[in-house]
């Protein structure tokens, strides 16, 4: 299986920064043969189901704000959140889709310091 | 509007059953792999199970044996039957679409339901 771990489990940042969570891979999920990583963010929020902000590790889904941004490739990701709003507040979690079983990292939680 | 609702989920005793339902609306659940996806209280999400447009099933090893995704395409619904329930099945399950890959025959988790919570306890 593959264990996909975020830094840090926790984040505190002022409004109007950036907030930047970090995902490890334990093995690549880049696939040679198109050149993709099999790689997504999605955003939990309580109450609500999660909502996915990027797939292919960096390719945002429609209507998510242009502040978050994804990268990276093989094992080592990163979610950055310029100019952080307070409805950003939320849990964040990596997942890995390249095949199954997929796996989550453990969750960051981002909170408004 | 292209929704998910899940319902099913409720308390049960240990080494009881239950069958969740996650009824789709806007689009063909046959058309679409769909998943499940728990969150157990305090935890982080955890992938539960899979089932292909073809009919093809996949299981996380903490519920293989014991859980079985079906679907009924007459009622466009998906389900998960589980049996044999354990305390550390106490969650919320969400049932979720698959945005289809066909390099890797997977993909990211685009559409969810709101959940439904399973308490297994005595």
């Amino acid at each position: 299986d593959i264990v996909m771990t975020q830094s840090p489990d926790s984040l505190a940042v002022s409004l109007g920064e950036r907030a930047t969570i970090n995902c490890k891979a334990s093995q690549s999920v880049f696939y040679n043969s198109n050149n993709k990583n099999y790689l997504a963010w999605y955003q939990h929020k309580p109450g609500q189901p999660p909502k996915v902000l990027l797939y292919w590790a960096s390719a945002r889904e429609s209507g998510v704000p242009d502040r978050f941004s994804g990268s990276g490739s093989g094992t080592d990701f990163t979610l950055t959140i310029n100019n952080l709003q307070a409805e950003d507040v939320a849990v964040y979690y990596c997942q890995q889709y390249y095949g199954t079983p997929y796996t989550f990292g453990q969750g960051t939680k981002l909170e408004i310091k | 509007e292209e929704q998910l609702v899940e319902t099913g989920g409720g308390l049960i005793q240990p080494g009881g059953s239950l069958r969740l339902s996650c009824a789709a609306s806007g689009f063909t659940v046959s058309s679409y792999y769909m998943t499940w996806v728990r969150q157990a209280p305090g935890q982080g999400l955890e992938w539960v199970s899979l089932l292909s447009v073809g009919g093809s099933t996949y299981y996380a090893d903490s519920v293989k044996g014991r859980f079985t995704i079906s679907r009924d395409n007459s009622k466009n619904t998906l389900y998960l039957q589980m049996d044999t329930l354990r305390v550390e099945d106490t969650a919320v399950y969400y049932c979720a679409t698959i945005h289809y890959d066909q390099w890797r025959a997977t993909g990211w988790f685009d559409r969810w339901g709101q959940g439904t919570l399973v308490t297994v306890s005595s």
